[in-house]
């Protein structure tokens, strides 16, 4: 019964390729995040949605775009992957202004 | 904007020494203060809170008190165990509607026997 899981766990490809990454909770949360954490281990934050709706967009290249079907899950996809991209992405939940739960993460190497 | 400022590791301890990982920061208002632990591996873990001046946020024998007048929430253990070797970041969240959350770079702790 994990609390925020996403799949895949690592996920290698090759530059110039599309991916998806996949985010649920089920806290019942009604806010999720994303946030990247590259190879010194600073992590920042990318993306929030409120019940389904954006509301943190961050300075990240519009080849990102997170897309939330419900508010349980929330999705991250990635067009033409750059080597820049490689990092470990990190999914958490809150409620309202409570602490964050974060998820175990998705490595990301790109080739 | 906020911003966090942690002290840079690593950190090594002998098992059973006392800890201190300094942070402090900047923000606008009123922030609510976190402490994450991320083992080998894993996901960030919730270690502790505060989320006014002067609360003690506490949990497996760590502790940090908020401290607005220093604009610090200093990361203290009594007796470290190597179980606790991992790498710890200092947060803050802003009081708008969502609790975005900004790090600190993080400090590596490793304890050895």
């Amino acid at each position: 019964d994990t609390a925020v899981s996403q799949t895949p766990k690592y996920l290698v490809t090759q530059m110039g390729n599309d991916k998806s990454i996949k985010c649920e909770q089920n806290l019942g949360h009604d806010t999720m995040y994303w946030y990247k954490q590259d190879s010194k281990k600073f992590l920042k934050i990318m993306f929030s949605y409120n019940n389904k709706e954006l509301i943190i967009n961050e300075t990240v290249p519009n080849r990102f775009s997170p897309k939330s079907p419900d508010k349980a899950h929330l999705n991250l996809h990635i067009n033409s992957l750059e080597l820049g991209d490689s990092a470990v992405y990190f999914c958490a939940s809150s409620q309202e202004l409570s602490e964050q739960y974060f998820g175990p993460g998705t490595r990301l190497t790109v080739t | 904007g906020n911003s966090v400022t942690q002290m840079e590791g690593p950190v090594t301890l002998s098992e059973e020494a006392f800890l201190t990982i300094n942070c402090t920061y900047t923000a606008t208002g009123y922030p609510s203060l976190f402490w994450y632990v991320q083992y080998p591996g894993e996901g960030l873990q919730l270690l502790l809170k505060a989320t006014k001046a002067d609360d003690k946020g506490s949990n497996k024998g760590f502790e940090a008190t908020y401290r607005k007048e220093t604009t610090s929430f200093h990361l203290e253990k009594g007796s470290v165990q190597v179980s606790d070797s991992a790498v710890y970041f200092c947060a803050l969240s802003d009081t708008g509607t969502a609790s975005k959350l900004t790090f600190g770079t993080g400090t590596r702790l490793q304890v050895t026997l």
